[in-house]
């Protein structure tokens, strides 16, 4: 079974505060994205990573960053937590057949 | 970006009823998922169509490629309680996604 995994499931921060929302994934997938969820307006693609090292901007990158040092961890950065990031993020790889793999969320609220 | 509207937002049936929901896209897509999300999970796909006027079935559920390419269709039969959640549909390049349909099914 794949797995990705999301390591903080809830997680409260103030503003301003640097925030790192990590995702480690099980089956060697090259492919690893980044999303958030929002209620009425779906899930929206923040950043997404084809390779080590390679990263590419989403729907909506204005105010994260990535990084993807490891093939197996990527890793959602928020320089300067802001109120409007409050959401659940969700991390996901993409396997064989066009199968996308989602984690369970990190809801960040920013207070 | 894309915009994939989907209805509708939210939908509350009795068990045991039938359940319609549709996707459509400002531009042509050349394969549609439908994924469902339950509280608290990340979403699972559950179907995958690649050609427009494709009808595709899983279990209760059957998906349908619009002949325009703009649009899809969801169908569950039958609906029992487990069938509750956020149904989302996409692109074949999880880059865009709907805004989802929540599914209550009333006992």
């Amino acid at each position: 079974d794949v797995k990705v995994t999301q390591s903080s499931r809830y997680l409260v921060k103030r503003t301003g505060e640097k925030v790192f929302l990590e995702c480690v994934q099980d089956m060697d997938h090259e492919n690893m994205f980044w999303y958030r969820q929002d209620p009425g307006l779906g899930l929206r693609l923040i950043y997404f990573s084809y390779d080590v090292k390679m990263k590419e901007k989403g729907d909506i990158p204005e105010g994260y960053s990535v990084s993807r040092e490891k093939k197996e961890r990527f890793s959602l950065i928020l320089e300067s937590a802001s109120t409007n990031q409050t959401s659940m993020y969700l991390c996901a790889t993409l396997g064989s057949g066009n199968t996308i793999y989602f984690g369970e969320g990190s809801w960040l609220t920013v207070v | 970006g894309q915009q994939l509207n989907q209805s509708p937002q939210s939908m509350f049936i009795q068990e045991g009823e039938d359940v319609s929901m549709n996707c459509t896209s400002s531009s042509i897509f050349n394969t549609w998922l439908w994924y469902k999300q339950d509280p608290g999970e990340g979403p699972v796909l559950l179907i995958a169509l690649y050609k427009a006027g494709e009808l595709t079935s899983n279990g209760r559920l059957t998906a349908q490629f619009g002949t325009t390419r703009k649009d899809s269709f969801l169908n569950i039969s039958a609906s029992i309680p487990s069938d509750v959640g956020i149904y989302f549909c996409g692109d074949g390049n999880q880059f865009y996604f709907g805004t989802g349909t929540s599914l209550t099914v009333i006992p």
